[in-house]
Formats: C-alpha cells, sequence, structure tokens
C-alpha cells in the first residue's frame, strides 16, 4: 500500500514553453501532497504543500507564478512549471500523506521523480 | 525551527558487514516522528523506518533498526547484513506531530557496499 505514481517520469522542452508533471495516490487519498526539487547530490529541497481543494502554501523564495500547483482531487496534484528556462531544470518528486487518524498517517510516500531538462 | 545533521556525509562497508548511521536533531517538540528514507541511484525515495517519539521502543525492518534515545536527540539507523542493494543516498527526516506538517530533512550520508 502507499504507492505514489508521477507521470511523466522524464521531459526535454524548449525554452519558454509550459511543463505539467501529474503526482497521484495510488491505493490512498490524500489530503495534502508535496512537490520537492533536487538538484544533483543535495537533498530534498521543499517548493510548496498542496491541500485538496485550497491553494498551495509556497515556501520561501519559489515563485508561485513559475510553478503552478493544483490539486483538484484527493488522489492528484499537479505540477505546472511555466514558461520554463535552463535553469529550471532538475529532478522534481511528489510525495503524498494518508489522512490523520491512520496508523501511518504523518509519512510521507515518494513518488519516483520527473526529470525536467530545459533546453 | 527544527534541525536535522547528519554528521557522516559518505560511508562504505563490505557486504554482510553491520553499518551504522548517525542523525540528530533539534527540537523544542515532545511529541513527533522521525524517518529514515534511503534514495538508491534510480532516486526513487523508499521510506526505511519511521519511529513515533513517545514510544521508548525501537523500530526495526528486517535488517534495519534505529537506536532511538530521546534525551540525547539521536535516531542512529543499524544496518545488518549489508547487501549490494542497501547502496543509497540515507536521508534522516523529523516531522512534527500536529497535522500535515512539512518534513525536515538531513543532507544525507552516501553509503556504498562494497562486494
Amino acid at each position: 500500500g502507499a504507492v505514489v505514481s508521477q507521470h511523466p517520469s522524464w521531459v526535454i522542452c524548449k525554452s519558454g514553453t509550459s511543463v505539467k508533471i501529474e503526482c497521484r495516490s495510488l491505493d490512498f487519498q490524500a489530503t495534502t501532497m508535496f512537490w520537492y526539487r533536487q538538484f544533483p547530490k543535495q537533498s530534498l529541497m521543499l517548493m510548496a504543500t498542496s491541500n485538496e481543494g485550497s491553494k498551495a502554501t509556497y515556501e520561501q523564495g519559489v515563485e508561485k507564478d513559475k510553478f503552478l500547483i493544483n490539486h483538484a482531487s484527493l488522489t492528484l496534484s499537479t505540477l505546472t512549471v511555466t514558461s520554463a528556462h535552463p535553469e529550471d531544470s532538475s529532478f522534481y518528486i511528489c510525495s503524498a500523506t494518508p489522512p490523520t487518524g491512520r496508523p501511518t498517517s504523518g509519512t510521507q510516500y515518494f513518488g519516483p521523480g520527473t526529470r525536467l531538462l530545459v533546453l | 525551527a527544527q534541525t536535522v545533521t547528519q554528521s557522516q556525509p559518505e560511508m562504505s562497508v563490505q557486504e554482510a558487514e553491520t553499518v551504522t548511521l548517525s542523525c540528530t536533531y533539534d527540537t523544542s517538540e515532545n511529541n513527533y516522528y522521525l524517518f529514515w528514507y534511503k534514495q538508491p541511484p534510480s532516486r526513487q525515495m523508499i521510506l526505511v523506518i519511521r519511529q513515533e517519539a513517545y514510544k521508548q521502543q525501537n523500530a526495526t525492518e528486517n535488517r534495519f533498526s534505529v537506536n532511538f534515545q530521546k534525551a540525547a536527540k539521536s535516531f542512529s539507523l543499524k544496518i545488518s547484513d549489508s547487501q549490494l542493494g542497501d547502496t543509497a543516498m540515507y536521508f534522516c527526516a523529523f516531522l512534527p506531530d500536529f497535522g500535515n506538517e512539512k518534513l525536515t530533512f538531513g543532507t544525507g550520508t552516501r553509503l556504498t557496499i562494497i562486494p
């Protein structure tokens, strides 16, 4: 149980285009999902916290207009990198937490990540 | 604010040996969770083990066990009978126990299992 999928696994795009990444919790409902960015050989950097039905909470320094997050259902959150530029190239990872009250509540389960390369 | 410190950037050990990864944290909270995540070369983050701070008993998952010392704010991971598949980055993480708060990660320890 507690499987999180992410799509696409990798994407190459031209500078100026927008890219959408989907994160799905496959066997549980996730009221909260998280989006991270990871640079090579570094730890995960939280970008934003996404709650179903409400606006995402962005971390300091993360441009909300650049990284659009939509959490439209209890099993799906999307991250759209708008007008992508080479500096947006990175590894993006989502995670989801089961609802509170469950034995595993609070535990974040991670998707496999998306490698984005902007040319 | 919480901090998590992993003081060993890299470690290596012979296959079948036991290795311990260290993690210390700083918090003023009394109730919280601690985690060890593994990130192999595929970069998939995999939950290794979870510990609730109110439980005195150390968590174990097969070859993986922790030494949780709440007073010392220490949370080390022991890997017994290490296998080549254990080669990965290992991240220690802290989560306060009030709702779906964000994880605080350590900087990671790169573990290499030598055949």
